[in-house]
């Protein structure tokens, strides 16, 4: 059974930049969660998919957007970057039922 | 405003003695609660959690402990060992009655067990 994996693990992009993020879910997980965690802070909602359809959102701006693919795989798509959208970037899987959250390592984003 | 806290940014604690991590919540609406394991470079990892109609739940050497008219939760970790030194994320969830099922992190205590 495979964990949930991300790509990539590094990423450097100039502000005003555009960037993909991609996550695939583990095997049997059919909701897909996106969360950014800033320097010193705990994991911030982003997003939440099930069945190719946003099924929640936290307090970001439209500018951070997603995608859920019919294998389940999520991208997050961040446009107009800015300095503070630095940050690891953490995908999490899980079953419909809400207690199986598996984490995958991250993205880490620097914007400059 | 912050729903799940963590008062405490660090704990050190001897090897073999007991790490007790403290967690607050303020939105009554939150039903289950998970502490999750963090290493630097990975992910983090559950490693116990709680229902609201309970007030306690073992596991091994981890046990949480829920006081509901308090809004707080524990979790202690008998003996500690060295291997436990990690950041400890307290969660929570809540039914909003949709399904949106997010995690609402407090910002991590770092444990340091020392040899």
């Amino acid at each position: 059974e495979t964990g949930v994996t991300q790509s990539p693990t590094h990423l450097i992009k100039t502000r005003g930049q555009q960037v993909t993020l991609r996550c695939s879910s583990q095997s049997g997980h059919n909701t897909v969660s996106w969360y950014q965690q800033a320097l010193g802070q705990g994991p911030q909602f982003i997003f939440q998919y099930y069945r190719e359809e946003e099924n929640g959102r936290g307090n970001f701006p439209p500018r951070f957007s997603g995608l859920q693919f019919p294998n389940y795989s999520s991208e997050l798509n961040v446009n107009a970057l800015e300095l503070d959208d630095s940050a690891l970037y953490l995908c999490a899987s899980s079953p419909r039922d809400r207690y199986g959250y598996t984490f995958g390592s991250g993205t880490r984003l620097t914007v400059v | 405003d912050q729903q799940v806290k963590q008062n405490s940014p660090s704990l050190s604690v001897q090897e073999g003695r007991i790490s007790i991590l403290n967690c607050d919540y303020t939105n009554s609406m939150f039903d289950y609660f998970l502490w999750y394991k963090k290493y630097p470079a990975e992910g983090p990892t559950f490693l116990i959690s709680i229902s609201s109609i309970k007030d306690k739940n073992e596991d091994g050497r981890f046990t949480v402990f829920l006081n509901k008219s308090a809004k707080h939760l524990s979790l202690h970790i008998v003996p500690s060992q060295p291997g436990d030194s990690a950041v400890y994320f307290c969660a929570a969830i809540g039914n909003s009655g949709g399904s949106n099922y997010k995690l609402t992190f407090g910002k991590g205590t770092l444990l340091t067990v020392n040899p």
